[in-house]
């Protein structure tokens, strides 16, 4: 089965510019999370959706991130005006559902630099 | 709130040497446990997992981890790695919610020398 797709690989922005990452999860997975990942650190979680409601948004800082999935399928995630200290990976993960015992599956993930 | 904390950030072994690499997590109700993995190049996957049962849990490629509950800690082994084991390790926690919520290390990653 095709796994979680995300676009574009790689984003190079100036700092206040804005951006958007895409993400398509597997088919038929309800459950779509992401993360951001800082150079040394783990994934951290941004924001959960359970189809097109959101979960657990509670790390997103909504100043400037946002984030949708309208149809429950795709979703995209945008920051908006980015911050020198948003260079990361923006990994997106999707699961058949909302219990742990699900597995995460997991995108390539967009790197992004903020010069 | 929850953390997980791995002691390593980078290891060092030659093949066929023994692996364990730490992981500590703070909370203090049920848990669930993963440990996954990075391969160069490639998506984080799952290695394996713990929810309940044996504390003594048998992943892919020959990893297993052991739940010590009064520890805290998930300890992953491996009793003779590869080289083609190199791969950045993360271990994660989930807070048996009903959501799949996981908190991550920071990571360790795992050289090998062929």
């Amino acid at each position: 089965e095709a796994g979680v797709a995300q676009s574009p690989r790689y984003k190079i922005i100036e700092k206040r510019q804005s951006v958007a990452f895409w993400c398509n999860p597997i088919s038929g997975h309800a459950t779509l999370y992401w993360y951001q990942q800082i150079l040394g650190q783990g994934p951290k979680l941004l924001i959960q959706f359970q189809n097109n409601g959101v979960v657990d948004d509670s790390q997103l800082p909504k100043d400037r991130f946002s984030a949708e999935r309208l149809k429950g399928v795709d979703s995209t995630l945008k920051i908006q005006p980015a911050k020198l200290e948003d260079s990361a990976v923006y990994l997106c993960a999707s699961s058949p559902g909302l219990a742990p015992y699900n597995e995460q599956f997991f995108g390539p993930g967009t790197r992004l630099t903020v010069l | 709130a929850q953390s997980v904390s791995q002691h390593n950030h980078h290891v060092i072994l030659s093949e066929a040497a023994s692996l364990e690499l730490g992981c500590n997590y703070s909370y203090g109700g049920t848990v669930n446990l993963f440990w996954y993995v990075q391969y160069p190049g490639q998506h984080l996957q799952l290695l394996l997992k713990y929810f309940s049962g044996d504390p003594l849990v048998k992943g892919i490629k020959g990893f297993e981890a052991e739940f010590i509950k009064s520890k805290f800690s998930f300890n992953l082994r491996k009793p003779s790695v590869q080289w083609s084991d190199t791969a950045e390790y993360f271990c994660a926690v989930n807070a048996a919610s009903n959501t799949g919520k996981l908190i991550f290390g920071q990571g360790t990653t795992l050289q090998v020398k062929p």
